[in-house]
């Protein structure tokens, strides 16, 4: 029972294009989402997150929209560049307690 | 220091063999976490430590696995009698607060291979 889902397992985009990466979750009780990239034979590192409490939240070419009553989330990154290409995970939190994140969706730019 | 370490990088284990995985988290750092990513699917929260106490084993499994951080010690995480469905990319992370929004920093993960 996936309470995050990122339903897209892979993704391509041409570079300069805006990339959409979505996420859906079932728990209401997650207080804060975040986005996590992850290059082959590294960890995940952390790209942005929001509050429950909000509906969007930017930092530089990353944006992430939140629609609570869809339980919905979605990363877009403008303007898409080939170093961009990687994996990436959406993660739920509830109070700092039971992270759990989704299975991943694996983003292509294409030059 | 800067990064969380994890050691070793890869382990290969005989079915039944005991597995023990090390993590140095970033210096100040206050939390630690560990996750198993089995066949590169979504990460699954173990358990998380406050220092040296546990915060949440919600997700370790009862039998077989068992966690520590202990003071001036690396966090360890340690598998009795591996089992083939085990093998999986185990990933620490720590984080200096215990705010959610507030980012974990992931080592590298130990790919862990039991034959």
């Amino acid at each position: 029972d996936q309470q995050v889902k990122q339903n897209s397992p892979s993704l391509s985009v041409q570079e300069g294009r805006i990339s959409i990466l979505n996420c859906d979750y079932t728990n209401s009780m997650f207080d804060y989402f975040l986005w996590y990239k992850k290059y082959p034979a590294e960890g995940p590192t952390f790209l942005i997150s929001i509050s429950s409490i909000k509906d969007k939240n930017e930092d530089g070419r990353f944006t992430v929209f939140l629609n609570k009553s869809a339980k919905h989330l979605s990363l877009h990154i403008v303007p898409s560049q080939p170093g961009d290409s990687a994996v990436y995970f959406c993660a739920a939190t509830n109070y700092g307690q039971n992270f759990v994140f989704g299975p991943g969706t694996r983003l292509s730019v294409l030059p | 220091g800067e990064e969380v370490a994890q050691t070793p990088k890869h382990l290969v284990r005989g079915e039944g063999q005991k597995a023990k995985l090390y993590c140095a988290p970033i210096k100040g750092h206050s939390y630690v976490f560990w996750y198993q990513q089995v066949l590169k699917n979504e990460f699954k929260f173990l358990i998380s430590f406050q220092n040296e106490n546990v915060f949440d084993e919600t997700g370790m499994p009862k039998e077989r696995f068992s966690a520590k951080c202990l003071p001036n010690s690396p966090c360890s995480l340690e598998i009795q009698a591996t089992k083939l469905e085990d093998s999986a990319v185990y990933f620490c992370a720590s984080s200096p607060t215990r705010t959610s929004g507030n980012e974990q920093f992931f080592g590298p993960g130990t790919r862990l291979t039991v034959l």
